[in-house]
């Protein structure tokens, strides 16, 4: 059973547009959220987080926005460019367990230029 | 420069043989992980280990083993039991389990790609 869910396989995007990812979870005792973004042949680097009693983290051109009581969170690029193109994986966290993470299929992000 | 090495980038093996995969790391991180990942999937957690000499299962161990005896390492062994070894594997370190409802986030290695011939 999947806990995290990203239900887009893949998101296409005009440069300069905003970009909208979503994630749905299930576990309601997921306490902290994460954005990871990887390139082919490459480990995922961190992009941004919140915990839950935050609903909404910003930084720079990334915002993550937590709704708690449908348990979905969504990630927004604003200006979106081309260098945003990659696979962006949604990942959740019970903090009282650690830094186990239960990550989502991921979502492949294209920004035309 | 800080960071998480993980070697071969490709490794190749023949069915039914053990293959170790090599992960270290000079972030001074207590905490490492090891990851797979399939195709049109998330990552899915193999083993983790919290401190040297302890390590935990994670969602799919079965047919992988591990050590962690330094800080710095923790080589992972797909073993012949694995029935499905092809895949992409992802090495991740953090800072030790703070608890108090502090969160430490992963940060993965570049990965080792293995495929069973």
């Amino acid at each position: 059973d999947q806990q995290v869910k990203q239900n887009s396989p893949s998101l296409s995007v005009q440069e300069g547009r905003i970009s909208i990812l979503n994630c749905d979870y299930t576990n309601s005792m997921f306490d902290y959220f994460l954005w990871y973004k990887k390139y082919p042949a490459e480990g995922p680097t961190f992009l941004i987080s919140i915990s839950s009693i935050k609903d909404k983290n910003e930084d720079g051109r990334f915002t993550v926005f937590l709704n708690k009581s449908a348990k979905h969170l969504s990630l927004h690029i604003v200006p979106s460019q081309p260098g945003d193109s990659a696979v962006y994986f949604c990942a959740a966290s019970e903090v009282e367990y650690g830094n186990k993470l239960v990550f989502g299929a991921g979502t492949i992000l294209r920004v035309k230029s | 420069d800080g960071g998480i090495t993980q070697s071969p980038k490709y490794l190749f093996r023949k069915e039914g043989q053990n293959v170790t995969l090599s992960c270290e790391q000079n972030l001074n991180h207590d905490a490492m992980y090891w990851y797979r990942q399939d195709p049109g999937q998330g990552l899915r957690l193999i083993y983790y280990s919290q401190i040297v000499n302890d390590f935990q299962k994670g969602d799919i161990a079965e047919g992988y083993s591990v050590s962690r005896e330094k800080k710095e390492s923790f080589p992972l062994t797909v073993t012949s039991a694995q029935k499905n070894p092809t895949a992409f594997y992802l090495c991740a370190s953090s800072k030790r389990l703070a608890g108090g409802g502090t969160y430490n986030e992963q940060f993965f290695g570049p990965g080792t790609r293995l495929t069973v011939l």
